[in-house]
């Protein structure tokens, strides 16, 4: 069946770090690819999403590239801040209407 | 315009009891997704409604069920609770459901089952 899987966190940064997290999925056709973050106590927002092979979504300051051939979405950003601290799921629909498959989600802390 | 709202926002029950977690869209969406968080189980979909009908659902037990109403608004039933329905209860609205659209987060229900 789908699904996806990230790398395993947390992730722990300095302020100003590059920051890279791992996500590849398994698929049939051509799935819709997102990143989702979810902030302490609150519920999921969508940080940036690509819905064809080589798009690039970008927000904030992160973006993730569709890559097709290798099956991955990973997420980048060149220098993260404290506030950037948070969960952060990738996900993918890949057929059924609205039906969600996410990661397990990587959990990221920036120290100043 | 206004977010996904959800209510209520936190629910103790005891095992055995039933539940009803209301959800109302983003004004103008017309299909809604529920998905269960959970510490172990992670992020899981439940179910999905586009104009009163459920055009998907997950691989959870018949004691979840949901409805949708004429104005879009949702909500899901547990019933017979077990303490592993303990969970942050996410509710998600889009225009028409489809796949390239972006899907929008209320801010959950969390359930505890005592």
């Amino acid at each position: 069946g789908d699904s996806v899987t990230q790398m395993e966190g947390p992730v722990t940064l300095s302020e100003e770090a590059f920051l890279t997290i791992n996500c590849t999925y398994t698929a049939t056709g051509y799935p819709s690819l997102f990143w989702y973050v979810q902030y302490p106590g609150e519920g999921l927002q969508l940080l940036l999403k690509a819905t064809k092979a080589d798009d690039k979504g970008s927000n904030k300051g992160f973006e993730a590239t569709y890559r097709k051939e290798t099956t991955s979405f990973h997420l980048e950003k060149g220098s993260v801040q404290v506030s950037d601290s948070a969960v952060y799921f990738c996900a993918l629909i890949a057929g059924g209407y609205n039906k969600l498959i996410f990661g397990a989600g990587t959990r990221l802390a920036v120290h100043p | 315009k206004a977010g996904v709202t959800q209510t209520p926002r936190y629910l103790i029950k005891t095992r055995g009891q039933q539940v009803t977690l209301s959800c109302s869209p983003i004004s103008g969406h017309r299909s809604v997704s529920w998905y269960q968080q959970t510490p172990g189980q992670g992020l899981q979909f439940l179910f999905e409604y586009f104009s009163e009908t459920q055009r998907n659902k997950g691989n959870f037990p018949g004691r979840f069920s949901g409805r949708q109403f004429s104005n879009s608004r949702s909500e899901m039933n547990v019933s017979t609770l077990e303490l592993g329905d303990s969970a942050l209860y996410l509710c998600a609205s889009s225009a028409s459901g489809s796949r390239q659209e972006t899907q929008y987060f209320g801010p959950g229900t969390r359930l505890l089952v005592l």
